[in-house]
C-alpha cells in the first residue's frame, strides 16, 4: 500500500541536542509538509517542499530546518530543541499545492525533551 | 476571526448510533477545499471526507458523509452506525485557493466523540 512512513514514532533528546525526524512516502507526491502539533492543539504547518522548492512559514523558528534528498525523502532537523519544542510532528504529503489536493499524513514522531 | 469553527469540545454517541461533528468556515474565496480527519489517541491523522467549494465529495468509507451548506458555510460531518473505534479526535481543516493563502491546511480546535457500547 502507499503511504506516508514516519521514524522514529518515539523520540527522546536532551535540551540543546540536534535531533533529525524523518519522513519518506511511496505515493510519489510532489509535495511534501512538516506539521507540529503541541499537546491538545491543532497542528500549525512549519514549512513545505514543492519538489525540491521550499517554503517556509513566516512564524517558523530557525531553529527548524528541513532537508528534502529527493522525491521520496523529507527530513526535519531541530537544531537545539527547546522544552517547548516538544509535540507530535506530523510530515504530510500532496500531489499537488491545489486548494483541492488531500493531504495524507504518517504516523507522526511524538518528540520529548528532557 | 476563526477561518474554521468547531462549537463542540465533546461528544457522547452509543454504539451503532449517528452522531453529527459540527464545522462552520469563513473563506472569501470562491475556491477552495473543506477536510475532515480523524486522529486517534495513537497521533495519525486519517483523511476521512473531502467537500470541494464546486460541490465535488470524496469520502474513504460509506459511514462517513458530509452535510455541506455553502451559503450557511457549514460542513459538518455525519459518522452513521458508530462503532467503538470511532472514539478519536475529529478536526475539520480548509484550504483556501488564494496562491498568496499558501498551502496551510487552517483546522479547528477539533471534537473529542466518545462512544460507548
Amino acid at each position: 500500500d502507499a503511504m506516508v512512513i514516519q521514524n522514529p514514532r518515539y523520540q527522546v533528546t536532551q535540551f540543546g541536542k540536534p535531533v533529525t525526524l524523518s519522513c519518506s512516502q511511496t505515493l510519489n507526491h510532489n509535495v511534501m509538509y512538516w506539521y507540529q502539533q503541541k499537546s491538545s492543539q491543532a497542528p500549525k504547518l512549519l514549512f513545505h517542499y514543492y519538489d525540491k522548492d521550499f517554503n517556509n512559514e513566516a512564524d517558523t523558528p530557525d531553529n527548524f530546518q528541513s532537508r528534502r534528498p529527493n522525491t521520496s525523502f523529507c527530513f526535519l532537523d531541530i537544531r537545539s530543541p527547546g522544552l517547548g519544542d516538544a509535540a507530535m510532528y506530523l510530515c504530510a504529503t500532496s500531489p499537488y499545492e491545489y486548494s483541492t489536493d488531500t493531504q495524507y499524513f504518517g504516523p507522526g514522531t511524538r518528540l520529548t525533551v528532557l | 476571526a476563526q477561518k474554521i469553527t468547531q462549537t463542540q469540545p465533546g461528544m457522547f454517541v452509543q454504539e451503532k448510533e449517528a452522531v453529527t461533528l459540527d464545522c462552520t468556515y469563513d473563506t472569501s474565496d470562491q475556491s477552495y477545499g473543506l477536510f475532515w480527519y480523524k486522529q486517534p489517541s495513537s497521533g495519525e491523522m486519517i483523511f476521512l471526507i473531502y467537500q470541494g467549494s464546486y460541490d465535488e465529495q470524496n469520502a474513504t468509507e460509506g459511514r462517513y458523509s458530509l452535510n455541506f451548506q455553502k451559503a450557511r458555510k457549514s460542513a459538518n460531518l455525519v459518522i452513521s452506525a458508530s462503532q467503538l473505534g470511532d472514539s478519536a479526535m475529529y478536526f475539520c481543516a480548509m484550504r483556501e485557493g488564494r496562491r498568496q493563502a499558501g498551502t496551510a491546511l487552517i483546522f479547528g480546535k477539533g471534537t473529542t466523540l466518545s462512544v460507548s457500547s
